[in-house]
């Protein structure tokens, strides 16, 4: 069983709408999760962290449910500058190892 | 200038041959991690290092060794590509005690022939 796993997509969604990647997780012992974006052909970067709280960036939020090991990320208002895929990251361990999901791809369109 | 710098970008070289991908990075991070990126199956991990003196064997290094010359630097070796090894290839670093970010390179598209 992978690590991370996310629905390849991709998601075609029109400007402005709602739209949500949820990524399930393995094994109970990780730490911390994250969202990084990715264009195509380019290197990943963070989109942000997630916490056990929830938490929101504008127009992103993200949610952890340790309980039911997944974690997921909401983005409001659509822009075309979402188009791209969103990679779900978890860090196990004492030694910052992190498990990457195979991505989640947005397509928003006019 | 970027933080993280992979040379080459990419570069195309048949089967057997050595290749030597290099990385650097201005951040002053201790942890480097070397990813190849394949389609539908996300990063995975090869090698990564948490000084200069510790490297460790990711989840896909047959066929790779690696090389932590200084803090700063971390190099991927294909001793003898093979075509399957054609991949995207990403090099990252973290912070030790710090945010857990990773900051990515640019990666280097490798194909073997």
């Amino acid at each position: 069983r992978k690590e991370v796993e996310q629905d390849p997509g991709p998601f075609n969604v029109p400007e402005g709408a709602t739209v949500a990647f949820n990524c399930t997780y393995s094994n109970s012992a990780s730490q911390s999760f994250f969202w990084y974006r990715q264009d195509c052909r380019k290197e990943p970067k963070l989109l942000m962290s997630v916490y056990s709280s929830g938490n929101e960036d504008g127009r992103f939020t993200a949610q952890l449910n340790r309980a039911s090991q997944y974690i997921s990320l909401l983005i409001r208002d659509s822009k075309l500058s979402d188009s791209a895929t969103y990679l779900c990251v978890v860090k196990r361990g004492n030694f910052n190892k992190f498990y990457f999901g195979s991505g989640t791809k947005l397509n928003v369109k006019p | 200038d970027a933080d993280v710098t992979q040379t080459p970008r990419n570069r195309i070289t048949k089967t057997g041959k050595r290749i030597m991908l290099e990385c650097s990075q201005t951040k002053g991070h201790d942890r480097m991690y070397w990813y190849r990126q394949d389609p539908g199956l996300g990063l995975r991990l090869i090698y990564y290092s948490f000084d200069v003196k510790d490297i460790n064997k990711g989840e896909i290094s047959d066929g790779y060794s690696v090389s932590r010359q200084a803090q700063a630097k971390f190099s991927l070796s294909l001793e003898s590509a093979i075509p399957n090894q054609t991949a995207l290839y990403f090099c990252a670093t973290s912070d030790f005690g710090g945010s857990d970010t990773q900051y990515f390179g640019p990666g280097t598209r490798l194909t073997v022939l």
